[in-house]
């Protein structure tokens, strides 16, 4: 059964960069899928923000590309998650999750991690 | 960048019907994936591919993609059907990314 878990700090500091990682459990990273985060602000909506595949092909939320670099790391079975100058407006839950199709796609995410909650605050 | 426009809220009695739609540009062009969402739970698909059910997804749930509307359509609505819903596509455009709709709150009466 495949697992995600998302890990990291809970509070970050407005100008400094959030760091997560979701760590995968019963399925290598190596064999594939676009791996995915998604953010959601308190009462509001889902927003995706980046994808990455095992060989480090990676595609962005256009509109957080300045500010995101996701990564991956085959040898820990996890990826990573950095969002720079963050403000109070990145303040969400993170989810990482995982599409349906092994290809080089991203289509539907049918495997989610539980979220984690990140507060920017000073 | 893609739009996806949806309902904030719809709300239906138990044992009826439910319809939630989708708004996109020409969407029919497009695989559509919905999701469920109830308070302080991570997503769970419920439809993909437009209309395929993941493996465990009640065959009340079902789905349609045509021209500019895809829909959600949830047949004898259950109280525990109550939660957010949200559309999702992919856009293969100039600069490639994941869309989804604003979410629907559907309410069971």
């Amino acid at each position: 059964q495949v697992q995600l878990q998302e890990s990291g700090p809970g509070l970050v500091k407005p100008s400094e960069t959030l760091s997560l990682t979701c760590g995968v459990s019963g399925y290598s990273i190596s064999s594939g899928y676009y791996w995915g985060w998604i953010r959601q602000p308190p009462g509001k909506g889902l927003e995706w923000i980046g994808s990455i595949y095992h060989s480090g092909s990676t595609y962005y939320n256009p509109s957080l590309k300045s500010r995101v670099t996701i990564s991956v790391d085959t040898s820990k079975n996890q990826f990573s998650l950095k969002l720079s100058s963050v403000t109070a407006a990145d303040t969400a839950v993170y989810y990482c999750a995982r599409p349906t199709s092994p290809a080089g796609t991203v289509d539907a995410f049918d495997i989610w991690g539980q979220g984690t909650m990140v507060t920017v605050s000073s | 960048s893609y739009v996806l426009t949806q309902p904030p809220s719809v709300s239906v009695a138990p044992g009826k019907t439910a319809r939630i739609t989708c708004g996109g540009n020409n969407i029919g062009s497009k695989s559509v994936h919905w999701y469920q969402q109830k308070p302080g739970q991570a997503p769970v698909l419920v439809i993909y591919y437009d209309s395929d059910r993941p493996s465990g997804i009640p065959e009340r749930f079902s789905g349609s993609n045509s021209g500019n509307t895809a829909t959600l359509t949830i047949s004898r609505v259950e109280a525990g059907d109550e939660a957010d819903y949200y559309c999702q596509v992919w856009d293969s455009s100039s600069d490639p990314s994941v869309v989804f709709g604003g979410g629907t709150k559907l309410t069971v009466l």
